[in-house]
């Protein structure tokens, strides 16, 4: 099982370059996230959606957009990159947002994307 | 936005050794897990805690919900070289928002 799949691995950008980093997952799951992970500060949130139509924002969503494109994918978007947005950036998902069952809590993390930008 | 407070920051043991990390906050959480980070790959879940006072164990690992809902730790007895890895605690909240630890970096010296 593929599980979530993200691309690219690695990318290097020039500050006001814009990319996209897309995630996939095979799981059936109904909820997506973007994290982002820095030294010494654990895993952010970026934005999320918490079903396929929907996305809201998360702790850190200055300089990003998302899509969910359906309930497979969820793409995030730097439209400007800075150096600040260097970072290893993780997708998750879970089967759902709410409720007190493992499926509202487990998140499922893809391998990550490690962006830099000079 | 609640702060999870993950220490050590970082350990360096022995093989053969037990280790100790954990989480702790302000805030209440009602569900407390525990990830491991490999070199190059995504946090991957060890253990979930779904109750005040639960003690829950996979293999060597351990780990437990805090009484008073704001705190977690989390046991390896006996490590091996394979323990290597940076190892998160996250909390989520009855808002559904979860929050994650920076991490607990350990090294098992042979």
């Amino acid at each position: 099982n593929a599980g979530v799949t993200q691309t690219p691995k690695f990318q290097v950008l020039k500050t006001g370059q814009s990319m996209t980093l897309q995630c996939a997952q095979d799981m059936n799951h109904n909820s997506m996230y973007w994290y982002r992970q820095d030294p010494g500060m654990g895993l952010r949130l970026i934005y999320y959606s918490a079903s396929e139509g929907t996305t809201d924002k998360g702790e850190v969503p200055n300089g990003y957009n998302v899509s969910r494109l359906n309930k497979r994918e969820f793409s995030l978007r730097l439209e400007s990159a800075a150096p600040s947005q260097t970072s290893v950036y993780f997708c998750a998902s879970k089967e759902r947002t709410g409720g007190r069952t493992s499926g509202a809590n487990v998140l499922t993390f893809g391998a990550g994307s490690r962006l830099t930008v000079l | 936005g609640q702060q999870l407070n993950q220490s050590p920051q970082s350990m360096f043991i022995q093989e053969g050794e037990d280790v100790s990390m954990n989480c702790t906050s302000s805030s209440i959480f009602n569900t407390w897990l525990w990830y491991k980070q490999d070199p190059g790959e995504g946090p991957v879940l060890l253990i979930a805690l779904y109750k005040a006072g639960e003690l829950t164990s996979n293999g060597r690992l351990t780990a437990q919900f805090g009484i008073t809902r704001k705190d977690s730790f989390l046991n390896i007895s006996a490590s091996i070289p394979s323990d290597v890895g940076i190892y998160f605690c996250a909390g989520r909240n009855n808002n559904n928002d979860m929050r994650f630890g920076a991490g607990t970096r350990l090294t098992v010296k042979p």
